[in-house]
């Protein structure tokens, strides 16, 4: 298994408080990713990041953001958390080969108030 | 822009048989990946198999194939002698080229897939 650890595993907040989601890696990897998975619309990015300090943006970044200080860690923050950001969250990394798949992390399933 | 779509949102396999889960997919791309992952009632998400847009031959990973339609846009996963183990949660992923992103997948909606006895 890929060294990923995702921290909470689960979480249940209020509408309106600030979140942070932790995703550590062990395998040096450059890149990281953040994906949420809803029913009916599988697993969409959210952010993702090429190196310490780069991060860009996915097709649903609105009501996020990440940091990257160290290669091994890739944080999430819901700055103010709404209903509609509960869901569950993977941390992801791999993809610098033409054939090479992201390794997940286990999840944190997020629940908002 | 790229999309995914798997149009089964659930399929039923007898114990032992295949069962083939649909996948067509849509970007203007000419170099892309396609790659399938299984997600068990635990939640994981496993890598099963990768097929190349280039690549000549349909892919095989043990009791996994891929059965590429390039003209079709389609990438259908085949289970062969299916088991209970194998009810999960399946996804199919694209990947798009450098210029459009090359290490971003994006996903399908899923298929869920029960293996009955």
């Amino acid at each position: 298994d890929a060294g990923i650890t995702q921290s909470p595993r689960h979480k249940v907040t209020e509408t309106g408080t600030p979140v942070t989601l932790r995703c550590h890696q062990t395998e040096n990897h450059r890149y990281m990713y953040w994906y949420r998975q809803d029913p009916g619309h599988g697993l969409r990015l959210i952010h993702y990041s090429y190196g310490v300090k780069d991060t860009d943006k996915g097709e649903v970044s609105d009501g996020y953001s990440v940091s990257r200080s160290k290669t091994e860690d890739f944080l999430l923050t819901l700055e103010s958390a709404t209903s509609s950001q509960t869901s569950v969250y993977f941390c992801a990394i791999g993809g610098t080969g033409a054939n090479s798949p992201l390794h997940f992390g286990n999840g944190t399933r997020l629940t908002v108030t | 822009a790229q999309k995914i779509t798997q149009t089964q949102p659930g399929m039923f396999v007898q114990e032992k048989e295949a069962v083939t889960l649909d996948c067509t997919y849509d970007t203007s791309d000419p170099s892309y990946g396609l790659f399938w992952y299984k997600q068990p009632s635990s939640g994981e998400m496993i890598f099963l198999i990768y097929q190349g847009s280039y690549d000549q031959q349909n892919a095989t990973e043990g009791r996994y194939s891929l059965n590429f339609q390039k003209a079709r846009k389609s990438a259908n996963l085949v289970i062969s002698a299916s088991q209970l183990g194998d009810s999960a949660m399946y996804f199919c992923a694209m990947r798009g080229s450098f210029s459009g992103g090359y290490n971003k997948l994006i996903f399908g909606a899923g298929t869920r897939l029960a293996v009955h006895p």
